[in-house]
């Protein structure tokens, strides 16, 4: 079974710094996706980034970057010039690419940025 | 509707009532998926439609729990004789692939918090 670990309950950042919230995980699948989800207050889950295990090149969204490690199993997040609308709870998450759609959680880093 | 509707947003039950959890997804959309969050963790998958298909019910906790999507498009979760462990926020979310999601993003609803006492 694939399991996802996410080491930092709480972060905080200075708006317009920068700030990195780590993510490992375990599987013994080749292939596969990883994600990074955003939660604010409306609980509403928010899709920040993906990437394919099979792409070297790590993954970019604007403001948000990625740190894909496919030996050492770690995917990091980079959020460059934080906002105060980041705030947020962030998940990071695992999918096999065959033979299930569920998403794997981790249990969520909470983001805040200070004024 | 712009994005998947769930309702009601807060649920208060008593334990051994039973409830019922309605989620209507973004109207085409072939994929469904439940979620349960409990407080302080992640979302766990409980379980997926492909039309009015169940195709995974594997993360269901009990069979207390039962889901349906009889017309291929809104959906009810019910949970019967609540337990005060059933108490979490349940997650509805849809996509328009089929099964292929990753393809095309998963869309969430807000959620019902159901709360056993």
């Amino acid at each position: 079974a694939q399991t996802v670990t996410q080491s930092q309950p709480e972060m905080s950042v200075q708006e317009a710094e920068t700030v990195t919230l780590s993510c490992t995980y375990d599987t013994s699948e080749s292939n596969y996706y990883l994600f990074w989800y955003k939660q604010p207050p409306s609980r509403q889950m928010i899709l920040v980034i993906r990437q394919e295990a099979y792409k070297q090149q790590n993954a970019t969204e604007n403001r948000f970057s990625v740190n894909f490690q496919k030996a050492a199993k770690s995917f990091s997040l980079k959020i460059s010039d934080s906002q105060l609308g980041d705030t947020a709870m962030y998940f990071c998450a695992f999918m096999k690419t065959i033979g299930s759609e569920k998403l794997v959680f981790g249990k969520g880093t909470k983001l805040t940025v200070n004024p | 509707g712009a994005g998947v509707s769930q309702s009601p947003r807060y649920k208060v039950a008593k334990r051994g009532q039973d409830v019922a959890l309605r989620c209507d997804p973004i109207s085409g959309h072939v994929s469904l998926f439940w979620y349960q969050q409990a407080l302080g963790q992640g979302p766990e998958f409980l379980t997926y439609f492909q039309n009015e298909a169940q195709l995974d019910k594997s993360g269901l906790p009990s069979d207390r729990f039962f889901a349906e999507r009889p017309e291929g498009s809104v959906s009810t979760l019910k949970i019967q004789r609540t337990q005060q462990e059933d108490s979490a926020v349940y997650l509805c979310a849809s996509s328009m692939d089929r099964g292929r999601y990753y393809n095309s993003p998963l869309h969430f609803g807000n959620g019902t918090r159901l709360t056993v006492t």
